[in-house]
């Protein structure tokens, strides 16, 4: 089982709908978890951290942990065209600990 | 405030060279950990270090190494560089249990 897992995509959705992207981690203890988006060509840019069990809404997006299912997500509302990119979920265990990638999610918002 | 800055941004070697990438944090930030990104792995963890030290260690041979010297700017080398070795490569800095902030990248291609 890899560390973190992402559900396959590419993801398609139309403009002005919700697109919900999910991810799963095998370690426990992990204590903190990340959300980056990856433009085709560009550099990972962090988008949403979470600590906590429950939600934490930043304008659209909305991240989602549940760590005794050890699950986290993330929902963007209002899609828009310029989401079209990859989507990274990052674990870190804590202090002092890598963090650990996903494979990532591509999502397509489509016009 | 400046962001993370790596150079260069892309890089043509042969096979068996040696090359060395640099990656300067974000002023503060005493966490620098440095990934290899590629279509088919993803983002794959090579080393991270903190104050000079190397804390943590990815999977990778010891063809890879990196250093971080006192102003936290750090160094990867690669030695005796293969085909497989053509990738992104990723500098990230962080106030640990922060999310990374990644630089633009160095784009190697190994001929």
């Amino acid at each position: 089982q890899k560390e973190v897992e992402q559900n396959s995509g590419p993801l398609s959705v139309p403009e002005g709908a919700i697109a919900s992207l999910n991810c799963t981690y095998s370690d426990r203890g992990s204590q903190s978890f990340f959300w980056y988006r990856q433009y085709s060509g560009k550099s990972p840019e962090l988008i949403m951290s979470i600590y906590s069990n429950g939600d934490k809404e930043d304008g659209r997006f909305t991240a989602q942990l549940n760590k005794a299912s050890q699950y986290v997500s993330l929902l963007i509302r209002d899609s828009q065209p310029s989401d079209s990119a990859t989507y990274l979920c990052a674990v870190k265990r804590g202090y002092g600990q890598n963090f650990v990638f996903g494979p990532g999610t591509r999502l397509s918002v489509l016009p | 405030k400046a962001g993370v800055t790596q150079t260069p941004r892309y890089l043509i070697k042969t096979r068996g060279q040696q090359v060395t990438l640099s990656c300067s944090p974000i002023s503060g930030h005493r966490s620098v950990s440095w990934y290899q990104q590629t279509p088919g792995q993803g983002l794959q963890f090579l080393f991270e270090y903190f104050s000079e030290t190397q804390r943590n260690k990815g999977n990778f041979p010891g063809r890879f190494s990196g250093r971080q010297f006192s102003n936290s700017r750090s160094e990867m080398n690669v030695s005796t560089l293969e085909l497989g070795d053509s990738a992104l490569y990723l500098c990230a800095s962080s106030l640990d249990m922060d999310g990374y902030t990644f630089g633009s990248g160095t784009r190697l291609t190994v001929v």
